[in-house]
């Protein structure tokens, strides 16, 4: 059973470009956390979804950010008009229910 | 307002002591506590997790001990090992399957 997915695992964006990231849950998993990891900090929970609805999005910068988790493909977190201060590790966590199972993060940084 | 404090921030030890990292939290609603490892440039791994229910459990060399009244749980690593050099994240929720609140994390040198 493969482990959870993320894809890109480093991206590179100039400021005032948009970025896209993925993550496909592990099989059989139907809950999708979105956490965001400053350098030298730990993790912030930015938004919690299941197939085709936000369930807890309490973490979610108000503007630029947006996240989805269609009934069929990955969960797309979306960040438009990148900043500097987005720089940061994007990590993905899919769950059955209780545990939360972590993919290896993309790592976006804004030029 | 930070809801898991987690102390200390770094902590050396020997080959084949003992690493003992803290956790306090604040909201009682709280009834969910793991424990994940990070390694640099990958995504945390679940290590261990506790409920309210129990005050300890055990897992190979990690134990995690927690304290209901006082709002503290700990994860001892007992053994140190070389290969156990990594940073370690404590966390809560309120409930099944809901956010996790991280604490700071401890980053951990195990001296050969």
């Amino acid at each position: 059973n493969a482990g959870v997915m993320q894809n890109p695992r480093h991206l590179v964006r100039r400021r005032g470009q948009e970025a896209r990231l993925r993550c496909s849950p592990m099989k059989g998993h139907s809950h999708v956390y979105w956490y965001r990891q400053l350098p030298e900090e730990g993790l912030k929970f930015m938004v919690y979804l299941q197939k085709e609805n936000i369930i807890d999005e309490s973490g979610m910068p108000k503007e630029r950010f947006s996240a989805e988790f269609p009934k069929e493909g990955p969960s797309i977190l979306r960040i438009q008009q990148v900043v500097r201060g987005d720089s940061a590790a994007y990590f993905c966590a899919s769950s059955p229910g209780l545990e939360q199972y972590f993919g290896p993060g993309t790592r976006l940084t804004v030029t | 307002q930070q809801q898991v404090k987690q102390s200390p921030q770094s902590l050396i030890v020997q080959k084949g002591g003992i690493s003992i990292i803290n956790c306090a939290y604040e909201n009682t609603a709280f009834d969910y506590f793991p424990w994940y490892q990070q390694f640099p440039g990958k995504g945390p791994a679940l290590l261990i997790a506790i409920r309210p229910d129990v005050s300890e459990k055990k897992e190979g060399r990690f134990t995690i001990s927690f304290n209901k009244s006082a709002k503290q749980f700990s994860l001892h690593i007992m053994d140190s090992q070389p290969g156990d050099s990594a940073t370690y994240f404590c966390a809560a929720s309120k409930t099944a399957g809901n956010k996790l609140t991280f604490g700071g994390g401890t980053r951990v040198l195990v001296k050969p």
